[in-house]
C-alpha cells in the first residue's frame, strides 16, 4: 500500500515563531488533507489539497502531487497550535481509505 | 453547523463483555468509515461504507467486530467479547466525494 512520511517527528517553537511540516507520500493519491489532533484528541480538517495553495488564516498548504510531496505552512505560531498534525491520504487504488502518516507533534511555548 | 456525532465519548469496561459505539454522520455524506487510533499503530482504518453498504471491513477482526448502518443516520461498531488489546480511541468519519470529515471519537478502556 502507499506510504506517507511526515517530518520532522517532533517541533517546539516560541510563540510567533513560523514552522514548515513535510509529508511524503509513495504513489499518486486522489486525496491528501491535514489535520490537526488537539490536545483533547479532536481531528480537526485543515485543508483537503490533491494538488495545488491553499491558505486560511496564519496557516496554508502546498501540495506537489507530481513530485509526491506536501508542505503546511504555521505562521507567527500560537500556544493553541500546540498537538500533533497529521497529513493523511487517499492512494489511487485505494478508493475513500485514508492512510496516515505517523505526525509531528508541534509544541508551542509562550 | 454540520458534524459528526459519536456516543459514548468514553466507555469503560471488562473483558467479555459487548460494546457498541454508535455515530451519526453528516447529512447527506454518503460514505462512513471506522478508525482506531493506538499508540502503538497510530491511525488504522477499520471499515467503509458507501451508501449503507460495506465496501470493505479487512482491517476488522472478523471474529469479534461488526459494523453495520442501519439507516443513513446511524453506523454502529460492535465487539463481543472485548479484549484489553481493543483499547483504544474508536474515531467515526463521513465524507462527500473524497474529503472526510471525523467525529470526536469514542475512548474505550477494556479492564
Amino acid at each position: 500500500g502507499i506510504q506517507v512520511e511526515q517530518s520532522p517527528p517532533d517541533l517546539i517553537l516560541q510563540e510567533g515563531a513560523n514552522s514548515t511540516l513535510r509529508c511524503n507520500f509513495s504513489d499518486s493519491v486522489n486525496n491528501l488533507q491535514w489535520f490537526h489532533q488537539n490536545p483533547w484528541g479532536q481531528l480537526i480538517n485543515l485543508f483537503y489539497i490533491p494538488s495545488g495553495t491553499k491558505q486560511n488564516g496564519r496557516l496554508s498548504a502546498t501540495t506537489v502531487a507530481t513530485e509526491r510531496y506536501s508542505l503546511l505552512y504555521i505562521s507567527s505560531s500560537q500556544t493553541t497550535d500546540s498537538g500533533v498534525y497529521f497529513c493523511a491520504v487517499v492512494g489511487g487504488t485505494s478508493y475513500g481509505k485514508l492512510t496516515f502518516g505517523q505526525g509531528t507533534i508541534l509544541t508551542v511555548h509562550p | 453547523d454540520a458534524r459528526v456525532t459519536q456516543t459514548p465519548r468514553h466507555k469503560v469496561t471488562e473483558m467479555g463483555q459487548e460494546v457498541t459505539m454508535r455515530c451519526q454522520p453528516i447529512l447527506g455524506h454518503n460514505t462512513v468509515f471506522w478508525y482506531r487510533q493506538t499508540m502503538m499503530q497510530g491511525l488504522e482504518l477499520l471499515a467503509y461504507f458507501r451508501n449503507r453498504a460495506p465496501l470493505d471491513d479487512s482491517g476488522m477482526p472478523k471474529d469479534r467486530f461488526s459494523a453495520e448502518m442501519p439507516d443513513a443516520t446511524l453506523a454502529t461498531l460492535k465487539i463481543q467479547p472485548s479484549e484489553p488489546r481493543d483499547s483504544a480511541v474508536y474515531f467515526c468519519a463521513s465524507g462527500q466525494r473524497n474529503e472526510q470529515f471525523f467525529g470526536p471519537g469514542t475512548r474505550l478502556t477494556v479492564l
